[in-house]
């Protein structure tokens, strides 16, 4: 069973745009939505995380949206540039306990030419 | 990398061979985790540990075992590795209800 479902698989942009990966997950006791940035030959890194207390959330030019109803969290990547050119995760966890896991998207490759 | 460090970051292994993989990190957190990362998958929880001598199984533990017997260090063993464990492995740390962080990964290739 995936509980975190990630789209699209890979992303093509040109610069400027506006990238838009999206993420829905099933376990309504998920409270925690992080999105990890990976560049080729590195672990993945905390880009930015979101709590269902709150909407939105923008750190500089990434924002993440977030419908709690609908069960869905997203990325938009504001005036992109090659070097946002990474593989993208989302992932999930719910707190409280000793229980602390992650459970991640498949991720998105993304893109950004010149 | 939040002083995360794991070794080998390469390593090139026969079927049927035992296998270790070692993560060391410098943060004191409580929390240490085993991915791996395969194409079309994404990260896939192997193992977990909360606490010294307190480990449990994530989504793909079939054919791996952990220990950690230090805060600091955190061991994957492959006890007869097969070619459906080629993979890149990531160890992450983290404290409760707080970011993970990630080391750099140790890609396995079994022949």
């Amino acid at each position: 069973q995936q509980q975190v479902k990630q789209s699209p698989q890979s992303l093509i942009v040109q610069k400027g745009g506006i990238p838009i990966i999206n993420c829905a997950y099933e376990n309504t006791a998920f409270d925690y939505f992080p999105w990890y940035q990976q560049f080729p030959g590195k672990g993945p890194a905390l880009l930015i995380a979101i709590r269902p207390d709150v909407s939105e959330k923008k750190e500089g030019r990434f924002t993440i949206s977030f419908n709690k109803s609908a069960k869905q969290f997203s990325l938009h990547i504001m005036d992109s540039q090659p070097g946002d050119s990474a593989t993208y995760f989302c992932a999930a966890s719910r707190s409280g306990g000793s229980n602390y896991k992650l459970t991640f998207g498949k991720g998105t490759l993304l893109t950004v030419n010149p | 990398d939040a002083g995360i460090t794991q070794s080998p970051r390469h390593k090139v292994t026969e079927t049927g061979t035992p296998v270790t993989l070692r993560c060391h990190q410098t943060e004191n957190h409580r929390y240490m985790y085993w991915y791996r990362q395969d194409p079309g998958h994404g990260l896939r929880l192997i193992h977990y540990s909360y606490g010294v001598k307190d480990t449990d199984k994530g989504e793909v533990s079939d054919g791996y075992s952990v220990s950690r017997s230090k805060t600091e260090d955190f061991l994957l063993t492959l006890e007869s590795a097969t070619s459906s464990q080629t993979s890149v492995y990531f160890c992450a740390t983290g404290q409760l209800n707080s970011p993970l962080h990630f080391g750099n990964g140790t890609r396995l290739t079994v022949t």
